[in-house]
């Protein structure tokens, strides 16, 4: 049964720490999302990645975020430094495009917590 | 920019009594996803409606599309406890794979 796997599941830090978080595609997917869900924002779409490039991160603060896939087989958000408005769930999510049909598969998500 | 709305924003039922959750968006749309997402869990694909006037049925789940492909539904019949979290609906910005999600309506089946 595939699925989309994340690391670390929490995160905890303080204000001003690197933070990082990692996505594994399932694979064989041709898309991957990055999101982020809050009480007050809902589900905000930050990055979207097809075939490994980057086709929009118009969501993200660009001064401190960033959105890479390395390979096929991970996807990386990293946020430098991190605030606590920042904390929220994040959520990766791969899907395959085919044939005008498509769906996304959410990973558990990074509860990531900065005080 | 595009937008879609989702209500309600919340819903309390009797078990057994019927739900229904709606979604509008301010401009045409390609198709439309629904997702539900248990307490503490992930949003989870639903299905995804791509014809106008297209209802489809997962058991006591009915979704429809709209004529003018702009609205959509997700109705469940007689709900259960384990209908309980948040539903939301998804709609492609313009000619993207990029889906812009409602801001859900939120289930809860008292028993």
């Amino acid at each position: 049964d595939a699925r989309v796997t994340q690391t670390p599941r929490h995160k905890v830090t303080e204000m001003g720490q690197e933070v990082t978080m990692r996505c594994q595609p399932i694979l064989g997917h041709n898309t991957v999302f990055w999101y982020r869900q809050t009480m007050m924002q809902g589900l905000e779409l930050l990055a979207y990645f097809r075939n490994r490039a980057p086709l929009d991160d118009s969501g993200m603060p660009k001064d401190r975020f960033s959105a890479e896939m390395p390979d096929a087989t991970l996807a990386t958000l990293k946020i430098q430094p991190s605030e606590p408005r920042d904390s929220a769930v994040y959520f990766c999510a791969s899907g395959l495009i085919r044939q005008g049909e498509y769906e996304q598969y959410f990973g558990p998500g990074t509860r990531l917590t900065v005080t | 920019g595009q937008q879609v709305m989702q209500i309600p924003q919340y819903q309390h039922v009797q078990e057994g009594e019927d739900f229904t959750t709606y979604c509008n968006s301010s401009t045409t749309l390609s198709n439309i996803q629904w997702y539900k997402q248990r307490p503490g869990g992930h949003p989870v694909f639903l299905i995804q409606l791509v014809k106008s006037g297209e209802v489809k049925k997962q058991k006591r789940l009915t979704f429809q599309f709209g004529e003018a492909k702009k609205n959509s539904s997700l109705h469940i019949t007689a709900t259960q406890t384990t209908d309980v979290g948040t539903y939301f609906c998804a709609a492609p910005f313009s000619g993207t794979y990029k889906y812009i999600f409602g801001t859900g309506t939120r289930l809860k089946v008292l028993a």
